[in-house]
């Protein structure tokens, strides 16, 4: 069974410019997650998707953020247009279940964003 | 409201030594408390969890949490360190119907001298 897979695993651009990471959750997971991690500090909570509708997005910093779940499969996460502050490794996680205690999260490996 | 809090962003132990990693949470309902590491290159992986059953529980590669309410704790430990296990190590909690909505700790980096 294949993992969460994330795309692209580092990208680097200038200020200003866009961005879009992709996620693939592991197949038969309704649950999916946007996790963000700052250099330097822990792991924030962006959002929640059941299937294609978001449950919780309370995370999401501000509204150059822009996350969508077409047909309830892979995820994208856009910025634009992306600022310094937004350099960071945003995870994505997938689960069958939304209750923690019934399933766990798996995570992907991350993607690397550097924006100069 | 929720917090974990992980003392010492780097550990540094011996081959063969005790390994023990501090996390405190803070939390207003009943926690539910996770481990994950994470891997050079890789992502995450869940090392165990507690949900309200036993306090002492144990995980994968021979790693146990021991959940103590009275001091808001859950510190993970393995009674002999070996070189792979050298990773960060992320404490997180969560609580009940919040789903997979977890708030995590700084990290702490275990290296591990042979």
């Amino acid at each position: 069974e294949a993992g969460v897979t994330q795309f692209p695993s580092h990208s680097v651009i200038e200020k200003g410019q866009t961005v879009t990471l992709r996620c693939d959750p592991i197949s038969g997971h309704d649950n999916l997650y946007w996790y963000r991690r700052v250099m330097g500090k822990e792991i924030k909570f962006l959002l929640h998707f059941v299937k294609e509708s978001k449950q919780d997005e309370s995370g999401m910093p501000n509204n150059r953020f822009l996350a969508e779940r077409t047909g309830g499969t892979y995820s994208t996460l856009k910025v634009q247009p992306a600022e310094l502050e937004d350099s960071g490794v945003y995870f994505c996680a997938s689960s069958r279940d939304s209750g923690v205690d019934t399933g766990e999260l798996f995570f992907g490996e991350g993607s690397r964003l550097t924006v100069l | 409201a929720q917090s974990v809090t992980q003392l010492g962003s780097h550990v540094s132990v011996s081959e063969g030594a005790l390994v023990l990693l501090r996390c405190n949470y803070s939390s207003s309902v009943p926690p539910y408390l996770f481990w994950y590491v994470q891997y050079p290159n890789q992502g995450l992986q869940l090392l165990l969890k507690y949900t309200s059953a036993a306090t002492l529980v144990k995980g994968i590669n021979g790693f146990e949490a021991e959940f103590k309410k009275s001091e808001t704790s859950f510190h993970l430990t393995k009674p002999s360190a070996h070189m792979s296990d050298a990773a960060e190590y992320f404490c997180a909690v969560t609580g009940y119907n919040q789903g997979g909505k977890l708030i995590f700790g700084q990290g702490t980096e275990l290296s591990v001298k042979p």
